[in-house]
């Protein structure tokens, strides 16, 4: 089974809009991390947002935010009043068995395309 | 810079040719990885080095690519006989323990002829 799972290749969304990014994952492991990275057309890889599978709270930055379902082992992303510059791929990525210090790769999803139009 | 170096930027070799593709991580970072990216693909992860353990091959695709660090600095990544499916985006990454986000290079693109 593939441990993380982006099932949008390709999302359009209004500027100023809010827009949901899907992201499944698939773990035995008690503790792990949810990251969300950006990479825009230039290339780089921009680290977003982390969510702790122990972190009673759903993560927030600025207009990014995580809506955390661990009963769904979903992490999803929610940009609010998206931009022009929201532009890119992001993807979903996982870190697992964090006490044990197994946890060193990161596992990404494939990525999903955001196209932020007028 | 103070972020994570990576060079040559772009690399275009023929195939069969040796190439050898260097990352600096920031300083201080004990981890260290390596990601391939194919176009309009995700990140493959091929290779994690942490300080002075034994480093976590289990990426690496074929006996022709190998890493190497020393210590908690530059990296070097090989790949011999190079074929044209190994062209892609090679991404370095670094993480000041092996736990918490990871930082990226700008990448190498390899193009094998």
């Amino acid at each position: 089974a593939q441990k993380i799972t982006q099932t949008q290749p390709g999302m359009f969304v209004q500027e100023k809009e809010a827009v949901t990014l899907d992201c499944t994952y698939d773990t035995s492991d008690q503790s792990y991390g949810l990251f969300w990275y950006k990479q825009p057309s230039s290339g780089e890889m921009i680290f977003l947002i982390y969510q702790g599978s122990y972190d009673e709270q759903n993560a927030t930055e600025g207009r990014y935010s995580l809506n955390f379902q661990k009963a769904r082992k979903s992490a999803n992303l929610v940009i609010s009043a998206s931009q022009l510059g929201d532009s890119a791929m992001y993807f979903c990525a996982m870190r697992e068995d964090l006490l044990t210090g197994g946890g060193n790769k990161l596992t990404f999803g494939t990525g999903t395309q955001l196209k932020v139009e007028l | 810079g103070a972020g994570v170096s990576q060079s040559p930027s772009n690399k275009v070799t023929e195939k069969g040719k040796d190439v050898e593709l260097r990352c600096d991580p920031i300083s201080g970072h004990t981890a260290l990885y390596w990601y391939r990216q194919r176009l309009g693909q995700g990140l493959e992860f091929l290779i994690y080095f942490q300080g002075n353990s034994a480093p976590d091959k289990s990426g690496l695709p074929s006996d022709r690519f190998s890493a190497e660090r020393t210590g908690e600095s530059v990296s070097t990544l090989t790949i011999q006989r190079t074929q044209q499916e190994d062209s892609a985006v090679y991404l370095c990454a670094s993480s000041p323990r092996w736990v918490g986000e990871l930082f990226f290079g700008e990448g190498s693109r390899l193009t094998v002829l």
